[in-house]
């Protein structure tokens, strides 16, 4: 089946660092990468929507450039929180479809990002 | 933008009960999702329900799609502590792309 690998899995930093989360498709290839952020106990909710080669589309009210997305190849999308404070922890997850229908999409096992 | 009403937000029963769960929309959708997710992983995908009035069935989990494609559900019957998890519908709008997420329910199971 469809492999999604994220890294790192668990990250804490003081706060003012940027942070960098990798999104691997890692048996196939995937021309969109959606990334979702989800709070303890709540749902996903969907920041941007990544498309290799191109520039992200980001979901109404999130900061592009707090939330900086890279997809530069097929297989890889970066999500960098730049400048990164308390209210930025959460669990963010990335998602990988593997065809221009988007479905289904195949999720990571996210990252907790803790910010001190 | 379409929104997703899941509930009960929260849920919790005693080992052997039955449960239904319910996602719920003013908007059409063309498939609509169930995962569940535990605690620090990502969701994983339970079913995929596309034809309205469709009723699929995972062992003791069945769902069911409405047949307007606006609303669908997922029952467990007689429950386990196992199925202890955070269970989240999602539907796919009629354009494509995007799913569109309920809030979830936290369903715990008590042995």
């Amino acid at each position: 089946g469809a492999v999604v690998s994220q890294h790192p899995s668990w990250v804490i930093c003081k706060s003012g660092t940027s942070v960098k989360i990798e999104c691997r498709s890692l048996d196939f290839q995937a021309t969109t990468m959606f990334w979702y952020r989800q709070f303890p106990k709540q749902s996903l909710m969907l920041m941007a929507t990544s498309n290799e080669g191109s520039k992200a589309t980001y979901e109404q009210g999130v900061e592009k450039d707090k939330f900086l997305i890279n997809h530069a190849s097929l297989t890889l999308s970066t999500l960098t929180v730049t400048s990164a404070h308390p209210e930025d922890s959460s669990f963010y997850i990335c998602s990988a479809a593997i065809d221009a229908s988007n479905q289904p999409q195949h999720f990571g096992d996210g990252t907790r990002l803790s910010i001190l | 933008t379409q929104l997703l009403e899941q509930s009960p937000q929260f849920l919790s029963i005693q080992e052997g009960e039955n449960l239904t769960v319910y996602c719920n929309s003013s908007s059409v959708f063309s498939s609509l999702q169930w995962y569940r997710q535990e605690p620090g992983e990502g969701p994983v995908l339970l079913v995929t329900v596309v034809t309205g009035g469709e009723v699929k069935k995972l062992k003791r989990l069945t769902f069911q799609f409405g047949d307007a494609r606006k609303d669908s559900s997922l029952h467990i019957t007689a429950a386990q502590p196992g199925d202890t998890g955070l269970y989240l519908c999602a539907g796919e709008g009629t354009s494509g792309s995007r799913l569109t997420f309920g809030e979830g329910t936290q369903l715990t199971v008590n042995p």
